[in-house]
C-alpha cells in the first residue's frame, strides 16, 4: 500500500519569501514521486517528478524537490514567492515496478498564498 | 491545441438521471483515465484504460460505467445519479502505463446532481 501526507492544507508566504511545501510519503516499495499544481478551475499540472534518478529534481517555474529516503520525504520549494504562484499543490506516489499500472495516489493538497 | 479536453465543463441535473462525460486526447497516449476530485479536493483514480483495455477499477459504484471506444477517447456515463456523485472529475492521459509517466489532465467537469 502506498500514501501521502501532505503537512499543512494551507500555506502563506510573502512575495519574494521561500516556499516550503511538506510531503511525507508511505510505500512498501521504492517509490517514484511527483508534485502536480492546480490553478483555479483548471486541470492538474506536472511540476516535476522523482523517478529514482538524481534525488534533487528540478521543475517549472524555479521550484525543486529533494526525495529523502530517510525521512521519506519529498519536501517542494522555491527560493523567492511570486504571485503567480499561488495555487493548490498535491504530491502524490506511484509505485516502483509491479502492476502499479499508473495508479497515481495523491496526498490532501496544499493551498499556497501569496501576500504583496 | 488542448491536449486533454472534456465535455461539459458544468453539469447540473437532478437526482436518478443518467449522464455522461466525454473525455478526448490528441497527444497519441495508450493510456486514459477517470478522477474524482471531491469537494474537499481529495482526488482519486476511479479508472484506467489502455488501449481500449480496463486495467484499473477502484471499487467504483457499478453505475458508474466507463467506455473507451478508441485510444483517444474515455467516456464515463453514470446511472441513477446520487448527492455524493456531486464532484469535480478529471480525465488524464499518459504515453504507457509505466509509473514513471507523466499523466496529463483535462480541465474537469464539475458535476452538480440536486
Amino acid at each position: 500500500a502506498q500514501s501521502v501526507t501532505q503537512l499543512g492544507s494551507h500555506v502563506s508566504v510573502s512575495e519574494g519569501a521561500l516556499v516550503l511545501l511538506r510531503c511525507n510519503y508511505s510505500s512498501s516499495v521504492p517509490p517514484y514521486l511527483f508534485w502536480y499544481v492546480q490553478y483555479p478551475n483548471q486541470g492538474l499540472q506536472l511540476l516535476l517528478k522523482y523517478t529514482s534518478a538524481a534525488t534533487l529534481v528540478k521543475g517549472i517555474n524555479g521550484f525543486e524537490a529533494e526525495f529523502k529516503k530517510s525521512e521519506t520525504s519529498f519536501h517542494l520549494t522555491k527560493p523567492s514567492a511570486h504571485m503567480s504562484d499561488a495555487a493548490e499543490y498535491f504530491c502524490a506516489v506511484n509505485r516502483a515496478g509491479g502492476t502499479s499500472y499508473g495508479k497515481l495516489t495523491f496526498g490532501q493538497g496544499t493551498i499556497l498564498t501569496v501576500h504583496p | 491545441d488542448t491536449a486533454v479536453s472534456q465535455t461539459p465543463k458544468y453539469l447540473v441535473t437532478q437526482m436518478g438521471n443518467d449522464k455522461s462525460i466525454k473525455c478526448e486526447q490528441n497527444l497519441g497516449h495508450d493510456t486514459m483515465y477517470w478522477y474524482k476530485q471531491d469537494s474537499k479536493k481529495f482526488l482519486k483514480i476511479m479508472f484506467s484504460y489502455n488501449n481500449k483495455e480496463l486495467i484499473i477499477n477502484e471499487t467504483v459504484p457499478n453505475r458508474f460505467s466507463p467506455k473507451s471506444p478508441d485510444k483517444a477517447h474515455l467516456n464515463l456515463h453514470i446511472n441513477s445519479l446520487e448527492l455524493g456523485d456531486s464532484a469535480v472529475y478529471f480525465c488524464a492521459s499518459s504515453p504507457f502505463v509505466t509509473s514513471t509517466d507523466t499523466q496529463y489532465f483535462g480541465p474537469g467537469t464539475r458535476l452538480t446532481v440536486l
